[in-house]
């Protein structure tokens, strides 16, 4: 069965600095597009960024980028300067089957000021 | 912007009732998606669905059914509620492998 793994259940960075959140995957596809999203206390679970498989160039949007390790499979999630906004549950997931998501546990970002 | 709403933020229901929890997404998305969420469990599929009158079970679907009569709107249904299905439940919708987006998640008490 395909799993999502994040080991972390949380983590604290202090602002303005660099966190990284960690995720494993394992799947037997050659093929396909992980995912890091973020739910904020507020509960709306919005996408921060998107890899796809077959590009060797890492992921980065703004202050956010991923380590993708397709050998290793792993896809971590590295938050730059970070800010109080960034507090919230990450989610690493991939799509299986077509169409499905496969979700990690989740990891609790705490920021401090 | 691909909108995606719930019926209810919060809901309160009584065991044994019969709960309907709605979502509609305005991007005519073809593929829709009920899950629950539960600490340290992250997110679990329950039901979806990836065309009108078309669901597939995800899972955990035990206690649970759906409904898609309309592209845009898709109905999780707890026929007899019980305590174990208190949880927050999160729809989304999507394109083909493309990322889902979500709702903003139904937090469902049962007593």
């Amino acid at each position: 069965a395909q799993t999502v793994t994040q080991s972390q259940p949380e983590m604290s960075v202090q602002e303005a600095e660099t966190v990284t959140l960690s995720c494993t995957y394992d799947t037997s596809e050659s093929d396909y597009y992980l995912f890091w999203y973020k739910q904020p206390p507020s509960r709306q679970m919005i996408l921060v960024i998107r890899q796809e498989a077959y590009k060797q160039q890492n992921a980065t949007e703004n202050r956010f980028s991923v380590n993708f390790q397709k050998a290793a499979k792993s896809f971590s999630l590295k938050i730059s300067d970070s800010q109080l906004g960034d507090a919230a549950m990450y989610f690493c997931a991939y799509p299986v089957y077509g169409n499905k998501l496969v979700f990690g546990a989740g990891t609790i970002l705490r920021v401090k000021s | 912007d691909v909108k995606v709403t719930q019926s209810s933020r919060y809901l309160v229901k009584r065991t044994g009732e019969k709960v309907f929890l709605e979502c509609v997404q305005d991007m005519d998305h073809e593929n829709m998606f009920w899950y629950r969420q539960d600490p340290g469990l992250g997110l679990r599929l329950i039901y979806f669905s990836y065309d009108v009158k078309m669901k597939e079970k995800g899972d955990i679907p035990e206690g649970y059914s759906v409904s898609r009569e309309k592209k845009e709107r898709f109905s999780l249904i707890l026929e007899s509620a019980s305590t174990n299905q208190t949880s927050m439940y999160l729809c989304a919708s999507s394109v083909t492998r493309y990322e889902q987006y979500f709702g903003p998640g139904t937090r469902l008490t049962v007593t």
